[in-house]
């Protein structure tokens, strides 16, 4: 089976940077995600990594290293519409293409002025 | 463009009533669907995945079933309900971009 954790919540300053980690323990996977999600919404992809290393979007950027099972989400320039929970979660190699996810139990991120 | 609709998006039932949940695709053909249930402040919980019409796989048993009757539609039953099938329903479906999954608005189901 497969395992992620990642902290329950973290509380930062506006305009600073902040890093989500995400370990995993798995037997094979295709690539590690993260997903957004708010208060009463819906999960929204922010990135993914296929390859370790570091993947960049904006103010986000993703990193990945399968030797260490380790990944982390870091935001900068937080803004407030930043707070929301914020999902880890790899695709696990399996059979008929399904490209499943297992998701980690998110990291509620309070943003403060 | 692709979206994802999902009714309806409250629900209160008594336990020991019936379900159904609808989700469709639009703007794609032959997607891969999933449910997921996610508990108030809980992660996503897999519960069925479909690959094809009439191709369903369940993650978890439970008290539910799914259906693909058509290839951009997936339904979510239940024949009697449970206390415990209390929480945030959310179907997905990912193309050919197998890396990201799209998620529909959710079902907020309370069972008492």
């Amino acid at each position: 089976g497969q395992s992620l954790e990642q902290p329950s919540e973290v509380t930062a300053v506006e305009g600073a940077i902040v890093q989500i980690n995400c370990t995993y323990q798995t037997s094979g996977f295709y690539g590690l995600s993260w997903y957004q999600q708010h208060d009463g919404g819906a999960p929204t992809f922010l990135s993914y990594n296929a390859l370790d290393g570091l993947e960049e979007t904006g103010r986000f950027s993703s990193f990945l290293s399968r030797s260490d099972s380790y990944g982390y989400l870091l935001l900068q320039e937080l803004q407030m519409k930043d707070s929301a929970s914020y999902f880890c979660a790899v695709s696990p190699y399996s059979g008929a293409g399904s490209y499943q996810l297992t998701f980690g139990k998110g990291t509620k991120l309070s943003v403060i002025p | 463009s692709q979206t994802i609709h999902q009714w309806p998006a409250t629900l209160v039932q008594p336990v020991g009533s019936p379900l159904s949940l609808e989700c469709t695709v639009e703007g794609t053909s032959n997607p891969n669907l999933y449910w997921y249930r996610q508990a108030a402040g809980r992660g996503l919980q897999l519960l069925f995945y479909s690959v094809g019409i009439g191709q369903i796989s369940s993650e978890v048993p439970q008290n539910l079933s799914a259906s693909r009757p058509q290839d951009r539609q997936f339904i979510l039953s239940s024949k009697k309900l449970l206390l415990s099938d209390s929480g945030f329903y959310l179907c997905a479906w990912t193309g050919l971009a197998y890396n990201e999954q799209f998620f529909g608005p959710g079902t907020r189901l309370t069972v008492l």
